[in-house]
């Protein structure tokens, strides 16, 4: 069965700084995606970027990017210039199987942006 | 382009009711995602449908909890009678699978207070 650990409940970064936040996962299937996703404290999910497995460059959306490395089946996210609008929750997760199935979640770091 | 819509976004009831969450998914999307959020469990997935039929209800928790979608622009959760565990903020979420990627689109969330 898939498994996601988010290792860091919580993180600080002062505004203008990058951030990493961790991500490791398990999984016996050969072929699979990794998704990040915010979540503000107005509660909705918002999707942020995707990694395939196979992909073979790393994923970057704006100032998002995964730091993808798939020996130790990590997928660490990666926060540029952060702003104080980034202060969220953030969730990683993989599908439970491949096609479109449920997608299992860590347990989420909140991260909050310092002025 | 609506996302998905759920409703109410917010519910207060009384254990012993009866409550219905609705959702509305992307128009075109044939998968439908119902998860649970609280703070001891996290996001957990309580069933999905794909072209309308119930795939995976094994996350429901129990009887008193049940699922429809009578068609592709429609669902309901219903708990029936609730209690006060039953409290947590409740997803809908939408996928079409397009290049093996089944990014899931989220509402707003429905929370339900049981008092």
């Amino acid at each position: 069965a898939q498994k996601i650990t988010q290792t860091q409940p919580g993180m600080f970064v002062q505004e203008k700084e990058a951030v990493t936040l961790d991500c490791t996962y398990d999984t016996s299937d050969p072929s699979y995606g990794l998704f990040w996703y915010k979540q503000p404290s107005s509660g909705e999910m918002i999707f942020l970027i995707y990694q395939g497995s196979y992909d073979q460059q790393n994923a970057t959306e704006g100032r998002y990017s995964l730091n993808f490395q798939k020996a130790r089946k990590s997928a660490n996210l990666v926060i540029s210039a952060s702003q104080l609008g980034d202060s969220a929750m953030y969730f990683c997760a993989m599908p439970r199987n491949s096609g479109n199935t449920p997608l299992v979640f860590g347990k989420g770091t909140r991260l909050s942006v310092i002025a | 382009d609506a996302g998905v819509i759920q409703s109410p976004r917010h519910e207060v009831t009384e254990m012993g009711q009866e409550v219905t969450l609705r959702c509305k998914p992307i128009s075109g999307h044939n998968s439908l995602f119902w998860y649970r959020q609280t703070m001891m469990r996290g996001l957990e997935l309580l069933i999905y449908f794909n072209n309308n039929v119930p795939i995976d209800d094994s996350g429901m928790p129990e009887d008193r909890f049940s699922a429809k979608m009578p068609n592709a622009s429609f669902s309901t959760l219903k708990i029936q009678p609730s209690e006060p565990r039953d409290s947590a903020v409740y997803f809908c979420a939408s996928s079409f699978l397009s290049g093996g990627i089944n990014e899931q689109f989220f509402g707003p969330g429905t929370r339900l207070t049981v008092l």
